[in-house]
């Protein structure tokens, strides 16, 4: 059963903020939410994490909304460079779930344009 | 800080052959972790170890496939013999485990990976 379902892939625009959502109907109570970045020929590389409500840091926000059943990547005002896979993660940050939450699947191909 | 270092970048190799896979994770992290990425499967977890004990070795694919950690600082994957389908990029990670209050944040540090063609 996956853990989590986010779309195959996304477009946008230079400048647009883009919202990546991903689903995880089955979150456990100790679950955080981890959202990583990719790029062509680079390992993935963590961009935010959050348990509730919402986080931001310098590069995006998380929305998280109560039931914790989905949560909201948030890019503002992109450029070329953010184009690259995202992955959302669900699963025990201090890895007590073992295998839990380090599945990373295929990804969020998000591909912005000029 | 250097990150985590793979060796070699590329490795290509005929079938049947020994393939060996070198990590070392950044100083100070207690996880390591061994992923494998194709287009067809995304990135998989292959195994990883705590502290130098592998923990979950459930993704390892079949016999063909090992992987050590003789000390803090360096770790291995192995294929023997290699076939065709190995082909992917394999990547290693660590994290170090953070504990206090807050959000639990033990994000994984990748490395640039290991290209491996079989052929």
């Amino acid at each position: 059963l996956a853990k989590t379902t986010q779309p195959i892939s996304m477009d946008s625009y230079e400048g647009q903020e883009v919202n990546i959502t991903c689903s995880h109907n089955n979150i456990a109570t100790n679950d955080y939410i981890t959202w990583y970045q990719q790029f062509p020929s680079q390992g993935p590389r963590f961009i935010i994490q959050g348990y509730k409500t919402k986080v931001t840091n310098e590069v995006a926000s998380l929305f998280i909304p109560a039931d914790r059943k989905s949560s909201t990547l948030s890019l503002p005002r992109v450029s070329l460079s953010d184009t690259a896979v995202y992955y959302c993660l669900v699963g025990d940050p201090f890895f007590r779930g073992g295998a839990d939450g380090l599945t990373f699947g295929k990804g969020t191909h998000l591909i912005i344009q000029p | 800080d250097a990150g985590v270092i793979q060796s070699p970048r590329h490795e290509v190799t005929e079938m049947g052959q020994e393939v060996t896979l070198r990590c070392k994770p950044i100083s100070g992290h207690d996880y390591l972790f061994w992923y494998r990425q194709t287009m067809m499967r995304g990135l998989e977890l292959l195994i990883y170890f705590n502290n130098n004990v592998p923990i979950d070795d459930s993704g390892m694919p079949e016999d063909r496939f090992s992987a050590k950690m003789p000390n803090a600082s360096f770790s291995t994957l192995k294929i023997q013999p290699s076939e065709p389908r190995d082909s992917a990029v394999y990547f290693c990670a660590s994290s170090q485990l953070l504990t206090g209050g807050g959000y639990g944040n033990s994000p994984l540090h990748f490395g640039n990976g290991t290209r491996l063609t079989v052929t």
